[in-house]
């Protein structure tokens, strides 16, 4: 069965422009996360879906991020006015509800990324 | 402060030997699960192992196990007979749950460059 995908696998922009990255998760997974993998800060968590509601998303950086995901399937992870801080490898992963204890059922599965540089 | 602490940046391993790569955690939820991932050269993430905070054994899978020592907040991964193919990253990450509020993210550790020689 098809995993995660993630489009672009890789995006080159100029400083100031916005991007797109999209992420497709598995078919059936009501949960969806997004990551972002940087040399300095690791991988870091930035935002979690329920379907198309977010209630966390505490991990993103600044207001210039933002993310939404309809019909409880794609998302997309926006960027406004990058800066080359925000280079870095951004991931999502989804995975079946989490529901506390249930262990592995709640694996989360991941794309293979963005690689996202900004001149 | 650091939840996942991966203190080994780069370790060494001969092929066909075990190698154990360390993980200590912090928390104060009695309710959590650790996983371990591998992360080759190709960036993917690859589900290898998990071990939930309430389980009385330590996780096996295949080559992979889970040296789990509660009181010590250790939770080291052990790869015997390893590969050449085993050589990436591996990441020590931790899920806290309280009741829902966590939604299940993962909190990840610097990671573990390990590299197999033949």
């Amino acid at each position: 069965g098809a995993g995660v995908s993630q489009s672009p696998s890789n995006k080159v922009t100029e400083k100031g422009k916005d991007v797109e990255l999209r992420c497709d998760p598995i078919s059936g997974h009501t949960a969806l996360y997004w990551y972002r993998q940087s040399l300095g800060q690791g991988l870091e968590f930035l935002i979690y879906f329920q379907g198309n509601s977010a209630p966390d998303k505490s991990g993103l950086p600044s207001d210039r991020f933002s993310a939404e995901r309809t019909g409880g399937s794609v998302s997309t992870l926006t960027i406004q006015r990058t800066q080359q801080e925000d280079s870095a490898v951004y991931l999502c992963a989804s995975s079946h509800k989490f529901i506390t204890g249930t262990g592995p059922y709640n694996e989360q599965f991941f794309g293979p990324g963005t690689r996202l540089t900004v001149l | 402060a650091q939840k996942i602490t991966q203190t080994q940046p780069g370790m060494f391993v001969q092929e066909k030997e075990a190698v154990t790569l360390d993980c200590t955690y912090d928390t104060s939820d009695p309710s959590y699960g650790l996983f371990w991932y591998k992360q080759p050269s190709s960036g993917e993430m690859i589900f290898l192992i998990y071990q939930g905070s309430y389980d009385q054994q330590n996780a096996t899978e295949g080559r992979y196990s889970l040296n789990f020592q509660k009181a010590r907040k250790s939770a080291n991964l052990v790869i015997s007979a390893s590969q050449l193919g085993d050589s990436a990253m591996y990441f020590c990450a931790m899920r806290e749950g309280d009741g829902g509020t966590s939604y299940g993210k993962l909190t990840f550790g610097q990671g573990t460059i390990l590299t197999v020689h033949p």
